[in-house]
């Protein structure tokens, strides 16, 4: 089975430009989780989905962050205006039922830079 | 919520000595135990998970852990350790009423040759 795909890989761009990260989840999994990766901080939940819906969103930074999830195979996480602190590693996963005994599937990672 | 730490951020350790990578968690409530490997450039991979019954978890690659309720701990062993072991070792947490995990700030395992 494929896992949790990610695009793109890497990323750069020049500050105050917008960015849009990718997330398919695997197939059949109700529950999308959006994490950022960085040394100062770890790894911080941003914002979860159920069959879709945003259930937490208690994460996300600020207002330039947002998150969408238009149907079961796919969601975004984008940032506008972006700005140099933003840079970080963003990893999508998925679990199955979203019950909190299932393990989490993760996608091998954003890698963004904000210059 | 809960909060997990992991007091050791760096581990050092020879070939084929033995590891240990320590993980508390601050609740006595039920909880769920997961230890997550990150090999550079890629994602969180599940090592193993404790969700019930023998305290002593097995995992892929030799780890195990051990829960301990008294202490609030679960912490990661492997008696013999290999160069491809050098990576991130992550210690998560889960209650049964919730969805979501908690993570630990991770633990960098190196494996000296």
């Amino acid at each position: 089975d494929a896992g949790v795909i990610q695009s793109p890989r890497h990323e750069v761009t020049e500050m105050g430009q917008e960015v849009t990260l990718r997330c398919k989840p695997i197939s059949g999994h109700d529950y999308l989780f959006w994490y950022r990766q960085t040394m100062m901080r770890g790894l911080e939940l941003l914002i979860y989905f159920n069959n879709n819906v945003p259930i937490d969103d208690s994460g996300m930074p600020e207002d330039r962050f947002s998150a969408k999830m238009p149907n079961a195979s796919f969601s975004t996480l984008k940032i506008q205006p972006s700005e140099p602190r933003d840079s970080a590693v963003y990893f999508c996963a998925s679990s199955p039922q979203g019950k909190s005994n299932q393990p989490q599937h993760f996608g091998d990672g954003t890698r963004l830079s904000i210059l | 919520a809960q909060s997990v730490t992991q007091l050791d951020s760096q581990v050092p350790v020879f070939e084929e000595a033995p590891v240990e990578l320590r993980c508390n968690y601050s609740s006595s409530v039920s909880v769920y135990l997961f230890w997550y490997v990150q090999y550079p450039n890629q994602g969180l991979q599940l090592l193993l998970k404790y969700l019930s019954g023998s305290t002593l978890v097995k995992g892929i690659n030799g780890f195990e852990a051990e829960f301990n309720k008294s202490q609030t701990s679960f912490h990661l062993r492997k008696p013999s350790v290999h160069i491809s072991d050098t990576a991130e070792y992550f210690c998560a947490v889960s209650e049964p009423t919730g969805n979501q995990f908690y993570f630990g700030t991770g633990t960098s395992l190196t494996v000296i040759p």
